[in-house]
């Protein structure tokens, strides 16, 4: 596509609950970030996909937190049951030439 | 471990004045480094990206300069605009093609 597409843009859950999110990235990018940011924080690296493989998982605040990249494009990123501090904005990027274009991003609201 | 500062956090300055944004990082060995903006409640926009062979960068009032050696990095705005008003990031590439480290970012708002 022509730029990266994230979905849902809002996502208002339950604590305890399972979510995931979606990242398009742009076409052709075989890198691909996930980053959270917190509200008037700055951004966390959570983990990091080439392709379908995701060298640097080091981000992930806790197991309850997993990524998948499939066929080289899309990527999920799944927090299993949710906490109210996991409350953020789940924004993601991609790359081909080392500059990052990030989506509008998923915000996350857990009750 | 890669730390990313800005000053000042906060700017606000009238309208048509030339300002500059600080990025400093702590280590030097980086490969390229990129100024975004974010608007509230949106994602990054990339303003300039500067590969680790370049000195600076120029794009329209923008201009963004990079000193390896020092850890720094200066984004200037020349006769700012209301729609200028954003919060303005920086950020580093530890490693080719892997993480990216970001500053916590500079507001700035530019009155009319």
């Amino acid at each position: 596509g022509a730029g990266v597409s994230q979905s849902p843009s809002n996502k208002v859950t339950e604590k305890g609950k399972d979510v995931e999110l979606r990242c398009d990235p742009i076409s052709g990018h075989t890198a691909l970030y996930w980053y959270r940011q917190s509200l008037g924080q700055g951004l966390e690296f959570l983990i990091y996909f080439q392709g379908n493989s995701a060298p640097d998982k080091s981000g992930l605040p806790s197991d309850r937190f997993s990524a998948e990249r499939t066929g080289g494009s899309v990527s999920t990123l799944t927090i299993q049951r949710t906490q109210q501090e996991d409350s953020a904005v789940y924004l993601c990027a991609s790359s081909a030439t080392g500059e990052l274009f990030f989506g509008e991003g998923s915000r996350l609201t857990v009750l | 471990k890669q730390e990313v500062t800005q000053i000042p956090a906060a700017l606000s300055v009238p309208e048509g004045e030339n300002l500059v944004l600080n990025c400093s990082f702590t280590d030097s060995a980086i490969y390229n480094l990129q100024w975004f903006r974010q608007d509230p409640g949106k994602g990054l926009t990339s303003l300039l990206l500067i590969q680790s062979s370049q000195r600076e960068q120029t794009s329209g009032r923008l201009n963004a300069s990079l000193d390896k050696s020092s850890g720094r990095s200066t984004l200037y705005i020349a006769a700012s605009q209301p729609g200028d008003s954003a919060t303005y990031l920086c950020a580093v590439e530890v490693n080719y093609g892997q993480n990216f480290v970001f500053g916590p970012g500079t507001r700035l708002s530019v009155l009319p």
